[in-house]
């Protein structure tokens, strides 16, 4: 089993629309967790942190659920650029700070 | 602001050659990974560096070899390529502490025939 797991899509919605991806972890020791986006043949960036209290930016919204070990994307009123590939990224918190990634949720948006 | 630099960009190999694959920052980050990505795969680190004289395994080790020349350089080699190591190869940085975001070079796309 995958220590993060994400249903890799794709997610096809139309402009406008709203959508969620989740993503599973089965470290409890994860202790930091951020979403990344991936545009086709280009490096991860990040998108936003994600923190226990849950976190808004934008159209975009983080939430995180520790007990259930599962983290959430909301994005609203999509836009044809928020297609892309969104990865879902934990932390344990060592020494040597090393990122674990999921293979990714697909989205495409269209006209 | 450059970044994370990765050289080259891309790369054609025959199984048995060797290369480097180069990674520089200008950012001043103490720590500095290698991953390699596969179609459906995700990202799998394959060697990290924590700090500036420190090498450590990650997921993939094997066929590779790093060297953290100092702060600013991490390097990957490939002694004896592979088709297996056909992949993309980011380099990525992170000053730890500073929530361990971590930035990543434009990758590596390397084919080995």
């Amino acid at each position: 089993r995958k220590e993060v797991e994400q249903d890799p899509g794709p997610f096809n919605v139309p402009e406008g629309a709203t959508v969620a991806f989740n993503c599973t972890y089965s470290n409890s020791a994860s202790q930091s967790f951020f979403w990344y986006r991936q545009d086709c043949r280009k490096e991860p960036k990040l998108l936003m942190s994600v923190y226990s209290s849950g976190n808004e930016d934008g159209r975009f919204t983080a939430q995180l659920n520790r007990a259930s070990q599962y983290i959430s994307l909301l994005i609203r009123d999509s836009k044809l650029s928020d297609s892309a590939t969104y990865l879902c990224v934990v932390n344990r918190m060592d020494s040597s700070y090393k990122l674990i990634f999921g293979s990714g949720t697909r989205l495409l948006v269209r006209p | 602001n450059a970044g994370v630099t990765q050289t080259p960009k891309f790369q054609v190999l025959k199984t048995g050659q060797s290369m480097t694959l180069q990674c520089a920052q200008d950012m001043n980050h103490n720590s500095m990974y290698w991953y390699r990505q596969d179609p459906g795969m995700g990202l799998r680190l394959i060697y990290y560096s924590a700090s500036e004289g420190t090498t450590d395994k990650g997921e993939v080790p094997n066929g590779y070899n790093v060297s953290r020349l100092n702060k600013r350089e991490f390097s990957l080699r490939l002694e004896s390529a592979a088709p297996s190591q056909t992949s993309v190869y980011f380099c990525a940085s992170v000053q730890a502490g500073a929530k361990n975001i971590q930035y990543f070079g434009a990758g590596t796309r390397l084919s080995v025939l």
